[in-house]
């Protein structure tokens, strides 16, 4: 069954450092997403990334950040200037036409 | 009043139980909604889609309640298994975006 992967599984990081997360979504997926989780609390939306472009952002993903699909696979996540309260895991998720989207492992991303 | 909002719990049952949840939503104009279920540390994985005629699958039954905007799901015969955080999902209307519900805590007791 084909599924959403993230690389790496976890990252740790100085303060204000760049980080990038790597995800691969599903081969005839057409809709990306970025989401975080801050531990303890709830999944919050941070991207949606359609046709080479960004679709929709929240006012979570500011300046710091920023995607990318470097090529017809890979769908990144940058994100500049971390700081503490960066530290979340990361999920990266895509669909198809319909809306139901497949979320991958994630990435847990701890800035010191 | 929050996008999504959720009992958080924990909701403990015995093995074997019925439990329902509920989750209200705030733009009525919504669509598309959604089930998740999240183990601890680990991604959310589709459980159902939330269909206006309602959505049955095994021992889990999702309904929508358009008028009092709220969606629910009933699980029968609970399992150990079962035991897991269960994420209430909402796509608003002209939206790419996906709202999560703070989740509700299921522990299935022996």
């Amino acid at each position: 069954e084909p599924e959403v992967t993230q690389t790496p599984s976890h990252q740790v990081t100085q303060m204000g450092q760049e980080v990038i997360l790597r995800c691969v979504p599903i081969s005839n997926h057409l809709y990306f997403y970025w989401y975080r989780q801050i531990l303890g609390q709830k999944v919050e939306f941070l991207v949606s990334f359609y046709n080479n472009e960004i679709s929709e952002k929240s006012e979570i993903f500011d300046d710091q950040f920023s995607v990318e699909r470097p090529d017809g696979s890979n769908f990144t996540l940058k994100i500049r200037s971390t700081k503490l309260e960066d530290s979340a895991m990361y999920f990266c998720a895509s669909r198809e036409v319909s809306d139901t989207q497949y979320f991958g492992p994630g990435t847990r991303l701890t800035v010191l | 009043r929050k996008e999504v909002e959720q009992d958080p719990g924990p909701f403990n049952v015995p093995e074997g139980a019925t439990v329902a949840f509920n989750c209200t939503y705030s733009n009525s104009a919504s669509q598309s909604f959604f089930w998740y279920r999240q183990d601890c540390r680990k991604e959310p994985k589709l459980l159902m889609s939330v269909y206006s005629s309602g959505n049955e699958d095994g021992r889990f039954t999702a309904q929508l309640n358009r008028a009092s905007q709220y969606i629910s799901l009933l699980i029968r015969d609970s399992k150990l298994s079962d035991s897991a955080t269960y994420l209430c999902v909402v796509n608003p209307p002209g939206t790419y975006k996906y709202i999560f519900g703070t989740g509700t805590r299921l522990k299935v007791l022996a």
